[in-house]
């Protein structure tokens, strides 16, 4: 079974407007950590976000937000008021594992194309 | 601060040659990982390092080899190259396993003919 599921292999978003991104995980740990990348056409793999498994909030950074529901198994990135920029591959990855074994699992991805 | 860097950028192979990956992070990390990507695969991990001197498999470890022994270099082998090997590869590392960000290199392109 797939660990990290992204159902959306591309979107196309106008500027300016608001975009989820889906991403849904399987797992049996009780502890793990998604976060997702960003990987624009320059090859690059860009940090974007992190939610623990035990964290109360939904993480947000700046334009980037995790909407975490743990019941569901989802973690979808929501991107506010997009721009030209953010036209890229987008990766959501989990972190499971016990200390010293701990692997990172990523998603097929999807691909990003804000429209002016 | 040149965070991780990978040498070379872009190979070419043939197959059955050997080469070496070298990656190199300045930031002190103890974990390190190579992954590889192919289209719409996503990254998998190959192998990872928790610490100078250690390795582990990973996901698809089956004809690499890994070696760390310095703590802010990552080696990735191939010793016999194949077609199946053409990919993009990125090194990370991360401060600790638990609850840290990875941080990623550049990616190495390489082309087995």
């Amino acid at each position: 079974a797939q660990k990290i599921t992204q159902t959306q292999p591309g979107m196309f978003v106008q500027e300016k407007e608001a975009v989820t991104l889906d991403c849904t995980y399987d797992t049996s740990d009780p502890s793990y950590g998604l976060f997702w990348y960003k990987q624009p056409s320059s090859g690059e793999m860009i940090f974007l976000i992190y939610q623990g498994s035990y964290d109360q909030q939904n993480a947000t950074e700046g334009r980037y937000s995790l909407n975490f529901q743990k019941a569901r198994k989802s973690a979808n990135l929501v991107i506010s008021a997009s721009q030209l920029g953010d036209s890229a591959m987008y990766f959501c990855a989990m972190r499971e594992g016990t200390f010293g074994n701990e692997k990172l699992t990523f998603g097929t991805g999807t691909r990003l194309t804000i429209i002016p | 601060n040149a965070g991780v860097t990978q040498t070379p950028k872009f190979r070419v192979l043939k197959t059955g040659q050997s080469m070496t990956l070298l990656c190199a992070q300045d930031m002190n990390h103890e974990y390190m990982y190579w992954y590889r990507q192919d289209p719409g695969m996503g990254l998998r991990l190959i192998h990872y390092s928790v610490g100078e001197g250690t390795t582990a498999k990973g996901e698809v470890p089956d004809g690499y080899n890994v070696s760390r022994l310095k703590k802010q270099n990552f080696l990735l082998g191939l010793e016999s190259a194949a077609p199946s090997q053409t990919s993009v590869y990125f090194c990370a590392s991360s401060y600790s396993g638990a609850q840290e960000t990875q941080y990623f290199g550049p990616g190495t392109r390489l082309l087995v003919l």
